[in-house]
């Protein structure tokens, strides 16, 4: 079993919808991360958590410490916005563990 | 500043042939990580190199070897590609804890072993 599960794990949505995202976790972490990878493959950090919530522009990220549960929020979703969204955390040691990823594609 | 550059993007080995994927950064981390990246699983950590001189084993390290050449480059070997090693193969660099644990990846590269 994977530490890390995301859901769902392919999302389509219309352009406007609010997106939502999910990573449970089953282990203690110091952090975790928000990524994203646009085909062709390139992979980038959105956020880094360790508690509480974090906003950047039309992305939100949360996350429950007790509940080992975070979401990435898309408001006014966009076809720009269609990647795969990778959940990863952090462990001691600065190990890092990675979810299978969300697949999103915003139909305009 | 380039972060992480990894070479090549695209590769086609025969089964048995050899070859090695390199990885820079220019950020001066210590830490730096190779994964491979297969549909259906999450990016697996094949080895690591938590700092200059040190290398160790990650989840899947089976048919591969390492080498931290200095702080500011770590490659992967294959020695005797197999079918079973297609896949993205992933080169990364955390900030570390002092740095808020950010990551950086190279653009991947496209293994494919027939």
């Amino acid at each position: 079993k994977n530490e890390v599960e995301q859901s769902p794990q392919n999302l389509t949505a219309q352009e406007g919808e609010f997106i939502t995202i999910n990573c449970s976790y089953s282990v203690g972490i110091s952090a975790l991360h928000w990524l994203q990878q646009h085909p062709g493959g390139g992979i980038v950090s959105l956020f880094m958590l360790s508690s509480g919530k974090k906003k950047h522009g039309r992305l939100i990220a949360t996350i429950n410490i007790q509940e080992k549960h975070s979401s990435l929020h898309i408001t006014a979703s966009h076809p720009r916005d269609s990647a795969v969204y990778i959940c990863a955390v952090i462990r001691l040691g600065n190990q890092f563990y990675f979810g299978t990823g969300t697949s999103l594609t915003v139909i305009p | 500043n380039a972060g992480v550059t990894q070479t090549p993007k695209f590769q086609v080995l025969k089964t048995g042939q050899s070859m090695t994927l390199q990885c820079a950064q220019d950020m001066n981390h210590n830490s730096m990580y190779w994964y491979r990246q297969d549909p259906g699983m999450g990016l697996r950590l094949i080895y690591y190199s938590a700092s200059e001189g040190t290398t160790d084993k990650g989840e899947v390290p089976n048919g591969y070897n390492v080498s931290r050449l200095n702080k500011r480059e770590f490659s992967l070997r294959l020695e005797s590609a197999a079918p079973s090693q297609t896949s993205v193969y992933f080169c990364a660099s955390p900030t570390g804890l002092s740095s808020g644990n950010t990551i950086y990846f190279g653009e991947g590269s496209w293994l494919t072993v027939v």
